[in-house]
């Protein structure tokens, strides 16, 4: 159980494109989604949360006009990177946690490796 | 903010050793502590947590130990084998207001386990 899908799983593409990453629970509705980013050999950074129906809470950094995140289901979450740069190239990973129990683990997608040329 | 230190930053023991990583968070408000390991190009896997009414949690060769007045908590690994190397990341988190966990990750352990 718990299972979460990402897609796609790699983008490669030029410079000033808009990239779009979904995120959907299969198996559990995911009240709380997260958007994290992960460079080489570092740690996750969290980039937004989001909460199905509302807006998205951006961490401190994180521009929202440049990650946008819709939660318009319980089951999906998309990120759009718009007009990416080279410097937004980087491994995107969300998570999804499920309602009802206090404490709630976060379940991770495959990620997806984008490269902007 | 939470801020997350994790310890050591790469591990290397011989196989059928113990490996023990450590991390300390700095808010005491924390509850929750997942342990989490991740492949090389792949996704962070759930392995172990512990909640902050809890001590000790064990689940086969995996234990997590929590000290609430420390504010730091330890994952350890009994019996290592080659399937064990990844990296290790240590998070802390504490419950939203509108529900589900806010995560604060350490820096990763990357551990190597050799034959």
């Amino acid at each position: 159980g718990a299972v979460v899908s990402q897609h796609p799983s790699r983008v490669i593409c030029k410079s000033g494109t808009s990239v779009k990453i979904e995120c959907r629970s299969l198996d559990f509705q995911a009240t709380t989604m997260f958007w994290y980013r992960q460079f080489p050999k570092k740690s996750l950074m969290l980039m937004a949360t989001s909460n199905e129906g509302s807006k998205a809470t951006y961490e401190q950094g994180v521009e929202k006009d440049k990650f946008l995140i819709n939660h318009a289901s319980l089951t999906l979450s998309t990120l759009t990177v718009t007009s990416a740069h080279p410097e937004d190239s980087s491994f995107y990973i969300c998570s999804a946690s499920g309602q009802g129990r206090l404490y709630q683990p976060q379940h991770f997608g495959d990620g997806t490796r984008l490269s902007i040329l | 903010g939470e801020n997350v230190e994790q310890h050591p930053s790469t591990l290397s023991v011989q196989e059928g050793d113990s490996a023990v990583i450590k991390c300390t968070y700095s808010d005491s408000a924390s509850n929750y502590f997942p342990w989490y390991k991740q492949e090389l190009g792949k996704r962070p896997q759930l392995i172990i947590d512990i909640r902050s009414n809890v001590g000790e949690k064990k689940d086969q060769r995996i234990a997590v130990t929590l000290n609430k007045t420390a504010k730091h908590f330890s994952l350890h690994i009994t019996e290592t084998q080659p399937e064990d190397s990844a990296v290790y990341f240590c998070a802390a988190s504490k419950v939203l207001t509108g529900g589900g966990n806010k995560l604060t990750f350490g820096t990763g352990t990357q551990l190597k386990v050799e034959l």
